[in-house]
């Protein structure tokens, strides 16, 4: 299977802040790339798919780069409701896989 | 609207099976495929497979091969896993989540609400 890496694990930020996360592949990837939100006791929300391509609804402070095997999802001018987990998630493989997870907390 | 509504929490013995429904609304069930992601306690999200509610065919994570099953009634427009020789480690919830495709169209747009499948002697 491919493995995903997500990169920190975990960050502190303040609100207005630009904040990065990455995500890599264990192999090309093409841009068969994905990312989610997750806030407590919900159901993940999709934000970016086929790596930059932003989802209908979501607000354009989230957007997505990347593709072969290194990706990153950029959130500018964090706003409070932003305080979530975001997982990356291949889709090039018939066996789907997602990243470990990074937790955005509030510095 | 598309709504994925699924089944109460369960409780379950170690040995025993669980299954999990999900039912459709608001689009055409079988134009969509529907997959299976668990979450253990504070870890993250883990892809169990795919069903495709037009076919019935199925495609699951290696980790789960001998164990799980997917299966859908389309006129009730539910899908259905179901997973058997459960152990503490299977403690999680239990999502659904709908796909328009595989690869390029494989992106969960509609999610349910979560199920939590507690394993516990």
């Amino acid at each position: 299977d491919i493995q995903m890496t997500q990169s920190p694990s975990s960050l502190s930020a303040s609100v207005g802040d630009r904040v990065t996360i990455t995500c890599r592949a264990s192999q090309n990837i093409s841009t068969y790339l994905n990312w989610y939100q997750q806030k407590p006791g919900k159901a993940p929300k999709l934000l970016i798919y086929s790596a930059s391509s932003l989802q209908s609804g979501v607000p354009s402070r989230f957007s997505g780069s990347g593709s072969g095997t290194d990706f990153g999802l950029t959130i500018s001018n964090l706003q409070p409701e932003d305080f979530a987990s975001y997982y990356c998630q291949q889709t090039y493989s018939t066996h789907l896989t997602f990243g470990g997870g990074t937790k955005v907390e509030i510095k | 609207q598309v709504q994925l509504v699924q089944s109460g929490a369960e409780v379950k013995k170690p040995g025993a099976s669980v299954k999990v429904s999900c039912k459709a609304s608001g689009y055409t069930f079988t134009g969509y495929y529907i997959h299976w992601v668990r979450q253990a306690p504070g870890q993250g999200l883990e892809w169990m497979g795919w069903i495709n509610p037009n076919s019935g065919d199925t495609n699951f994570a290696e980790k789960f091969q001998g164990r799980v099953s997917m299966t859908r009634v389309t006129s009730i427009s539910t899908a259905y896993v179901e997973l058997s020789r459960l152990t503490s480690d299977d403690t999680a919830v239990y999502y659904c989540a709908a796909a328009a495709g595989v690869r390029r169209a494989g992106f969960f747009v509609h999610w349910g609400q979560g199920t939590l499948v507690t394993v516990s002697s």
